[in-house]
């Protein structure tokens, strides 16, 4: 039984394109993560949702729109790809919002040409 | 806002050696604190956390950390490391509603 899955598992696209990564999580947590790891593995916060709304929105660009339509799904847009989009997302959910372990997805490595 | 400092980038290795990789917080307070683990090519696993309570916490595989308040400290540690620890050591610290990472430590366990 997958916790957190993502899908692609893969995305190669070009600069300029619009993309989705989809993220669902089967632990009934109520609050959601995409986090971005750079090539340099460094992982930093990029949205959190708690049952379908936004609570954490840290300085990202608004080409990326996440959405949550129900608290299990929290899906993440990307407009007008950069190259500097390149990177691995992770989604992850816990129980409750700020407390507790978070459980991480597979990771979703994307790659803009 | 907390931050969080892995002083050890890459930690090289023989299988059998003990490790130690070192992990601060910048300020105190309550604190929770977790350190996970990514092998190559794979996500994120929960090694183990602090809430409260005993400061030394033992994890999964053989791990353990111990939390130091005086020294804004959360090492992990392992007695004898083996060639299947190979991966990279994130140390992490809650704040408000998320987790703050560290930039990670690589381990190379060589046979």
């Amino acid at each position: 039984d997958t916790a957190v899955s993502q899908t692609p598992k893969y995305l190669v696209t070009q600069m300029g394109n619009d993309k989705s990564i989809k993220c669902e999580q089967n632990l009934g947590h109520d609050t959601m993560y995409w986090y971005k790891q750079d090539s340099k593995k460094f992982l930093k916060i990029m949205f959190s949702y708690n049952n379908k709304e936004l609570i954490i929105n840290e300085t990202v660009p608004n080409r990326f729109s996440p959405k949550s339509p129900d608290k299990a799904h929290l899906n993440l847009h990307i407009n007008s790809l950069e190259l500097g989009d390149s990177a691995v997302y992770f989604c992850a959910s816990s129980q409750v919002v700020g407390m507790g372990t978070q459980y991480f997805g597979p990771g979703t490595r994307l790659l803009v040409l | 806002a907390q931050s969080v400092s892995q002083h050890n980038h890459h930690v090289i290795l023989s299988e059998a050696a003990s490790l130690e990789l070192g992990c601060n917080y910048s300020y105190g307070g309550t604190v929770n604190l977790f350190w996970y683990v990514q092998y190559p090519g794979q996500h994120l696993q929960l090694l183990l956390k602090y809430f409260s309570g005993d400061p030394l916490v033992k994890g999964i595989k053989g791990f353990e950390a111990e939390f130091i308040k005086s020294k804004f400290s959360f090492n992990l540690r392992k007695p004898s490391v083996q060639w299947s620890d190979t991966a990279e050591y994130f140390c992490a610290v809650k704040d408000t509603d998320k987790l703050i990472f560290g930039t990670g430590t690589r381990l190379q366990v060589f046979p």
